[in-house]
């Protein structure tokens, strides 16, 4: 199975500054089709997982351009510029280039 | 608009086998999959395994000898049954449309005697 390792934050973040949270994959998620098989997502206290990020990169419908994915076949980033109080939660990486699909253990956002 | 609805028994003796459905509504299921994904409470999120638009399966491989999942695309529902449950089963289960932009609202289950 891929495994899923993600960074922590120095939480709080205070209001209004960026957030960087790290994911590893211990394999590349870079397709020969040229996609990488990562998602992000934010699951707030208390709801359902939201998808942020897919393809690495591609921001979900309705998604904040605050928020932005980078990386490469195994070291990834999601980004979250002038962070805001509704962004507090877990945020959580996702590889779907095989089965089964795996997540990282989350990263939690708290702001100040 | 896309929804899906999970429900079930909230509470599950140890031992016993779990039956859980999603109902969904504004997309068809032979067109999209469906995956089911747990999180015991305080703790993260574990995919269980998937049901394709095709109506094939794939599974995580730590449930795979307890864990089936199918459907029933005429009444737009897809079913996971897991046996031999333990306490560690216990968890919010939430099942989702392929591709992770929908997800259920989730339902709580205990395992407990």
């Amino acid at each position: 199975d891929i495994v899923m390792t993600q960074g922590a934050l120095p939480n709080p973040v205070p209001s209004g500054e960026s957030a960087s949270i790290t994911c590893q994959s211990s394999k590349s998620l870079l397709h020969s089709n040229g996609k990488t098989y990562l998602n992000w997502y934010l699951q707030r206290p208390g709801q359902s997982p939201q998808l942020l990020i897919y393809w690495m990169s591609t921001r979900a419908s309705g998604v904040s351009d605050r928020f932005s994915g980078s990386g490469s076949g195994t070291d990834f980033t999601l980004k979250i510029s002038s962070v805001e109080a509704e962004d507090v939660g877990v945020y959580y990486c996702q590889q779907f280039l095989e089965y089964p699909l795996t997540f990282g253990s989350g990263t939690k956002l708290e702001i100040k | 608009q896309v929804q899906l609805k999970e429900s079930g028994p909230g509470l599950v003796q140890p031992s016993q086998t779990l039956f859980l459905t999603c109902t969904v509504s504004g997309f068809s299921l032979t067109s999209y999959g469906v995956s089911w994904v747990r999180q015991p409470p305080g703790k993260g999120l574990e995919w269980m395994g998937r049901i394709q638009n095709g109506g094939s399966t794939d599974y995580n491989s730590a449930l795979k000898s307890r864990l089936s999942i199918s459907r029933d695309t005429s009444k737009s529902q897809v079913f996971l049954k897991m046996n031999s449950l333990q306490t560690e089963d216990t968890a919010m289960y939430f099942c989702a449309r392929s591709s992770g932009t929908y997800w259920g609202q989730g339902v709580m289950v205990t395992v407990s005697s």
